[in-house]
Formats: C-alpha cells, structure tokens, sequence
C-alpha cells in the first residue's frame, strides 16, 4: 500500500479534460513539493511537473499542477490518444525520510 | 543530450550480489543528486535510494537498508547500486535518475533474482 494514494485508474475522451489526484499527509505533500511523472508503455519515466505546479521545457501547457494541503493533482486539458499512459506523483516524507511514490493512475483515452 | 545508461543487470539467486552502474554525460553529473528508482513486474514506481553530490548524504527505502549500499564516482561521470543478499522481492527494473526533479532517466536494466 502507497503511503501517497492515487486513483488506480480514469478515463476520458479526446478533448477532454481529466484530472488525477493524489493524497498524502502533513509529513509528505503537506510540506514538500509534489512530482508528477507520465510512463508510456514498455518507457522510463519523464518529468512532467516539478514543484508542485512547474512545467519542464517541452511538456506542453495542455498538463498543469496544483496541490492544497495535503493533496496534490494533475490536470490534462484537451485529452490526445498520445496521453494514455501511467501517471505517478512523488515527494519526500519527513518521517520517513524517503521519497515516496503514488501508486500510479493509468489513463485510458477511449 | 543528456544521458543515464544503466548497465549490470542480471538473473541472481536469491541471496546472491549484484552491482549495478549507471554512466551519465550531457549534464553536470557532479552537482545534481542522483537516485535509482525500481519497478516490480506489473507494478508501480518505487524509489530505493538517493546520494547527494558529493556523496556525504544517502537515504534508502526500508525494505533495502542494510543490503544495498549507493556510491558515485563523479570522476567518471558514474552512479552504483550494490545490491546484496538479494530476494525474490527485489525482482525489478531499475532506473537511475538524476537532475533537477529527476528530469533526466536512464532506459533501466532488468534484475531478476530467482533460483
């Protein structure tokens, strides 16, 4: 069980707009910043927001981040069949003294 | 371009050893913070440990403290992972990461441990 808990699975149609949350605690999102990464099948992870809502160069503007208190989410505007793929978000525990993972979320564009 | 390519894994017993190394160029190994993040078969993303620049800081996940051990060569340019005592539990594909945010992602090498 992930310390960070995620909707294990959403869906949505092209052009749609889609959101993924994740909850945590005061001792990980509630005072540290959030990570969301996008998996495509059978790839390695990418960045896709860093501090909690920053987009790197290259991600379009389509995903964006926000976090209020001890949740965190991830919006992905105008849906696109190339956006099915697995979503994790990440922070640090205070108490643990780790990086901790959500359990993932897998989009499926129907 | 940047970089990171994992090398080193293999089938072990259980119980056995196994070093991983991740080679990293395109960025300036030396001052980013780098990890190794591991993902089970079928499962999701777990962070196993991460070493600060100049080596004088590493955390890991519970479940390998006392087993695995982070190091880096910043002279060349490279991260490790040794990894003993293994079990089956430790059957994943291993990335290193590193960069701001982990921006930068290696392709992963599979270790399987399995008798």
């Amino acid at each position: 069980q992930s310390v960070l808990t995620q909707p294990p699975s959403t869906s949505g149609t092209p052009g749609q707009r889609v959101t993924i949350s994740c909850s945590g605690s005061s001792s990980n999102i509630g005072g540290n910043s959030v990570y969301w990464y996008q998996q495509l099948p059978g790839t390695a992870p990418k960045l896709l927001i860093y501090r909690d809502n920053q987009r790197p160069s290259g991600v379009p503007d389509r995903f964006s981040g926000s976090k209020s208190g001890t949740s965190a989410s991830l919006a992905i505007s105008g849906l696109r069949s190339e956006d099915e793929a697995d979503y994790y978000c990440a922070t640090w525990d205070d108490s643990l003294s780790g990086w901790v993972f959500g359990g993932g979320t897998k989009l499926t564009v129907l | 371009e940047v970089q990171l390519v994992e090398s080193g894994g293999a089938l072990v017993q259980p119980g056995g050893s196994l070093r991983l190394s991740c080679a990293a160029s395109g960025f300036t190994f030396s001052s980013s913070w780098m990890t190794w993040v591991r993902q089970a078969p079928g499962k999701g993303l777990e962070w196993v440990a991460n070493i600060k620049q100049d080596g004088s800081e590493k955390y890991y996940v519970d479940s390998v403290k006392g087993r695995f051990t982070i190091s880096r060569d910043n002279a060349k340019n490279s991260l490790y992972l040794q990894m003993n005592s293994l079990r089956a539990e430790d059957t994943a594909v291993y990335y290193c990461a590193g960069g701001s945010g982990w921006g930068y992602w290696g392709q992963g090498t599979l270790v399987t441990v399995s008798s």
